[in-house]
């Protein structure tokens, strides 16, 4: 069964504006951890942001934050003011607990068009 | 500024070669994993180790995949021989996960894109 799912297609953003991604997850697990990834075309993977399932808050790293829905297993990205840099694949990853395996989604693409 | 490194960068190959890709995993992480990505199946785990024992490898063909750490400071990933399906970028990453913690982050490689032709 899919642990991760993100079935946005591809997005086209405006600079400056926001942006978006969801991330909904599958685990019976009460620990685990949640991460977004960067892709960018060069190929790299780059970590963005982690949500624990016992953090009381939102998890924010400068333009990214998470808007983290525990009923609804999902942990969106939101990426505020966009810039051209932005543009890559991102990836939602889940830790369980006790278990060091990540699993990915496939990926949303982003596009941020000046 | 600590990184994963991986060797090499690209490599193309014939069907049934053996192929060796390389990885230096950052001073003092004690977690090695393997990933292979491809437009199909996307970001798969293949192994992982822990402080030099491979502790999970059930994501890897074990007829033509092996893995291992022959010290702290060198990972490698073989496949022998090499099937065109093998095309992928192999990704290396590691961290140093507390036990119970879930929130360490893995450090990824640069990958090493493979073409098997």
């Amino acid at each position: 069964a899919q642990k991760i799912t993100q079935t946005q297609p591809g997005m086209f953003v405006q600079e400056k504006e926001a942006v978006t991604l969801d991330c909904t997850y599958d685990t019976s697990d009460p620990s685990y951890g949640l991460f977004w990834y960067k892709q960018p075309s060069s190929g790299e993977m780059i970590f963005l942001i982690y949500q624990g399932s016992y953090d009381q808050q939102n998890a924010t790293e400068g333009r990214y934050s998470l808007n983290f829905q525990k009923a609804r297993k999902s942990a969106n990205l939101v990426i505020s003011a966009s810039q051209l840099g932005d543009s890559a694949m991102y990836f939602c990853a889940m830790r369980e607990g006790g278990n060091n395996r990540l699993a990915f989604g496939k990926g949303n693409q982003v596009v941020v068009i000046p | 500024d600590a990184r994963v490194t991986q060797t090499p960068r690209h490599k193309v190959t014939e069907m049934g070669q053996e192929v060796t890709m390389r990885c230096q995993p950052i001073l003092g992480h004690n977690t090695v994993f393997w990933y292979r990505q491809t437009m199909m199946q996307g970001l798969e785990l293949l192994a992982y180790f822990r402080n030099r024992a491979p502790l999970d490898d059930s994501g890897m063909p074990k007829d033509r995949f092996s893995a291992e750490m022959p010290d702290a400071t060198l990972a490698t990933l073989k496949i022998q021989p090499s099937e065109p399906r093998d095309s992928a970028v192999y990704f290396c990453a590691s961290g140093f996960p507390q036990r119970g913690s879930v929130d360490n982050e893995q450090f990824f490689g640069p990958g090493t894109r493979l073409t098997v032709l």
